[in-house]
């Protein structure tokens, strides 16, 4: 069982360019997000899905995108890298939200220069 | 504006000593939940309560939500370098949204 599953690990960008960010849960959970955690500023929801087929934005949706066509994987797509999503990305997935607390990835940390 | 803040936002303790980590919300709290997060690591769900007055523990770690739901507090006990990491409260305070709250990084010297 290896619950949340994200890749990369590490990730530098340039300014401009694009990339996805992996997310695949095996707990057959219903609700999956992602976050980003900037220094000092705790995490903040990107976006987030309630099923496959399903999205809705978060806090900061601005210049990411999600898709969720199965029930396991939820991508995280960046399309023009800025410095300013220069963060550490956190998958993670629950059966209810909030129920019994979130199951999270080890992150991904992208650099954009 | 933060809708979950932490104090104290940085811990240094010795060894053996106890520390509280408070976490407190302006509207009520429909479940809190408590996490660890190593550095550079992804985070390990600790606890939630639910309940005004409830109260858990899990080792040597305890953690109170107070009656109007609205604050909780983590307590550690004897602390070790290996409670050292970074602390987030979580909730749903909404109804329909979780929310973190900004973190206490907490340092245990031996």
């Amino acid at each position: 069982n290896a619950g949340v599953t994200q890749t990369p690990k590490f990730r530098i960008l340039k300014i401009g360019q694009s990339m996805t960010l992996q997310c695949t849960q095996d707990m057959n959970h219903n609700y999956m997000y992602w976050y980003r955690q900037d220094p000092g500023m705790g995490l903040k929801l990107i976006y987030y899905s309630v099923g496959a087929g399903i999205t809705d934005k978060g806090e900061v949706p601005n210049g990411y995108n999600v898709s969720r066509s199965t029930t396991e994987d939820f991508p995280l797509r960046l399309e023009l890298a800025a410095p300013s999503q220069t963060s550490v990305y956190f998958c993670a997935s629950s059966y209810l939200q909030g129920a019994n607390g979130y199951t999270f990835g080890s992150g991904t940390r992208l650099t954009v220069v | 504006s933060q809708e979950l803040e932490q104090s104290p936002q940085s811990l240094i303790v010795q060894e053996g000593k106890n520390l509280t980590i408070n976490c407190t919300s302006s509207k009520t709290l429909y479940g809190l939940y408590w996490y660890k997060q190593k550095y550079g690591e992804g985070l390990i769900f600790l606890m939630m309560l639910q309940k005004g007055g409830e109260e858990k523990s899990h080792e040597k770690i305890t953690a109170k939500l107070d009656e109007k739901k609205q604050q909780s507090s983590l307590h550690i006990t004897a602390s070790q370098p290996s409670h050292a990491g970074i602390y987030l409260c979580g909730a749903d305070i909404t109804g329909n949204q979780f929310y973190f709250g900004t973190g206490t990084s907490l340092t245990v010297i031996p």
